[in-house]
């Protein structure tokens, strides 16, 4: 079945710093895939999300490319704040013809940025 | 617009009680969504509808019952609760997935912390 694997936290970065998270995935087909944040105290939100191969989806400074040959999509980010600190989630969607198109979530990474 | 809101916020509930929780959403999506949320787990769909008067199990929906009588309001059941429903419950919608390659960006609440005695 789809699934989706994540780099295990806590991560712990001073501000500044270069963030990478990794996120791999097995799925049928070609997913559209997606990297949420949950904010402390929060619900998540869509953080920025790719459809197709070497796509690059890209929000308040955050990356990732879908990469097919290698299933991964990593967050990446070249200076963190101490408002990124969260919880980030890579999750896919299902994309063939007959799915509703659910996601599937990987266990989440918390990360926290010090000053 | 308020987007998804979620009451109640907090609850304690002894085992065996029963209770409700209320999503709302003020974006006219067809589909609505349940997920629990435990540490080291992410979330896991419990049920899900992609429409009124439509409900489907997802991954965890053993303990739970769904309810979507009006397109804005996806109730979940805890008809007796357990302490191993012990969780944080977030309600999430969106719009239908069009087509294979269509996009299923999911617009989520700010949760409901369950604690089951």
């Amino acid at each position: 079945g789809n699934s989706v694997t994540q780099m295990e936290g806590p991560v712990t970065l001073s501000e500044e710093a270069f963030l990478t998270i990794n996120c791999t995935y097995t799925a049928t087909g070609y997913p559209s895939l997606f990297w949420y944040v949950q904010y402390p105290g929060e619900g998540l939100q869509l953080l920025l999300k790719a459809t197709k191969a070497d796509d690059k989806g890209s929000n308040k400074g955050f990356e990732a490319t879908y990469r097919k040959e290698t299933t991964s999509f990593h967050l990446e980010k070249g200076s963190v704040q101490v408002s990124d600190s969260a919880v980030y989630f890579c999750a896919l969607s299902d994309n063939y013809g007959g799915s509703q198109g659910n996601l599937i979530f990987g266990k989440g990474t918390k990360l926290s940025v010090k000053p | 617009n308020a987007g998804v809101t979620q009451t109640p916020k907090f609850r304690v509930l002894k085992t065996g009680q029963s209770m409700t929780l209320l999503c709302a959403q003020d974006m006219n999506h067809e589909y609505m969504y349940w997920y629990r949320q435990d540490p080291g787990m992410g979330l896991r769909l419990i049920h899900y509808s992609v429409g009124e008067g439509t409900t489907a199990k997802g991954e965890v929906p053993d303990g739970y019952n769904v309810s979507r009588l009006k397109k804005q309001n996806f109730l979940l059941g805890l008809e007796s609760a357990a302490p191993s429903q012990t969780s944080v419950y977030f309600c999430a919608s969106s719009r239908p997935k069009v087509g294979p390659g269509g996009l299923n960006e999911q617009f989520f609440g700010p949760g409901t912390r369950l604690t089951v005695l």
